[in-house]
């Protein structure tokens, strides 16, 4: 069975300043996705980032990029610039891939982040 | 991206009585999911929802208690049923596979508070 581990239950950080989320995972596959949800106090959840497992390199959306280390099973987020509007819990997310079809979601437990004005 | 709306957005209901959700995306979705994310949690998923067949359970749901179904590639309702106070959380149903994307899209939620 899949996990999703995200060992901060909270962060903050300064408007303007960089922050680093942390996500490791445990898995025997070798084709999947990871991606990395934003939920704001509306309780939408949105996409911010993927990462497919058989890329080497590290996804980017804008201010958002991930360090990803597949031997190391890590997955981090980093957010640039950040904005009083990132401020949201973070969820960190593993999809295994069956042939063509798109597995369901693990989610890890979240990172509560708050950007201090 | 697919975009995908749910009702009710969030309801308050009597012990015992039941709720069904509806959710619908505005495009043709191979796969559909309902998630469950209790107070202050992460999401756990609660079965995928197949169109055309029987919905497929995760360990600790069951049909009878979450009736699902899925008519089509667009629709999919989620039934809480004899609904007791442990059942109050946010219901959210996913779509993925738009345009052959990996990603799975989510829905605003459900609000449910049973007293």
């Amino acid at each position: 069975a899949q996990t999703v581990t995200q060992s901060q239950p909270e962060m903050s950080v300064q408007e303007a300043e960089t922050v680093t989320l942390s996500c490791t995972y445990d898995t025997s596959e070798n084709n999947y996705y990871l991606f990395w949800y934003k939920q704001p106090p509306s309780r939408q959840m949105i996409l911010v980032i993927r990462q497919e497992a058989y890329k080497q390199q590290n996804a980017t959306e804008n201010r958002f990029s991930v360090n990803f280390q597949k031997a190391a099973k890590s997955f981090s987020l980093k957010i640039s610039d950040s904005q009083l509007g990132d401020t949201a819990m973070y969820f960190c997310a593993f999809m295994k891939r069956y042939g063509g079809s798109q597995g369901n979601l693990i989610f890890g437990k979240g990172t509560k982040l708050s950007v201090k004005p | 991206s697919a975009v995908i709306s749910q009702k009710p957005s969030r309801d308050i209901c009597q012990r015992g009585t039941s709720l069904t959700i509806q959710c619908q995306v505005d495009s043709q979705v191979t796969m559909m999911f309902w998630y469950r994310q209790q107070p202050g949690q992460s999401l756990t998923l609660i079965a995928t929802a197949n169109q055309g067949s029987e919905a497929t359970y995760e360990s600790g749901f069951v049909i009878d208690k979450f009736p699902i179904s899925r008519p089509n590639l667009t629709f999919s309702t989620l039934t809480v049923s004899n609904m007791s106070p442990e059942d109050s959380s946010i219901y959210l149903c996913s779509g993925a596979g738009v345009m052959r994307s990996e990603s799975q899209y989510f829905g605003p939620g459900t609000r449910l508070l049973v007293l």
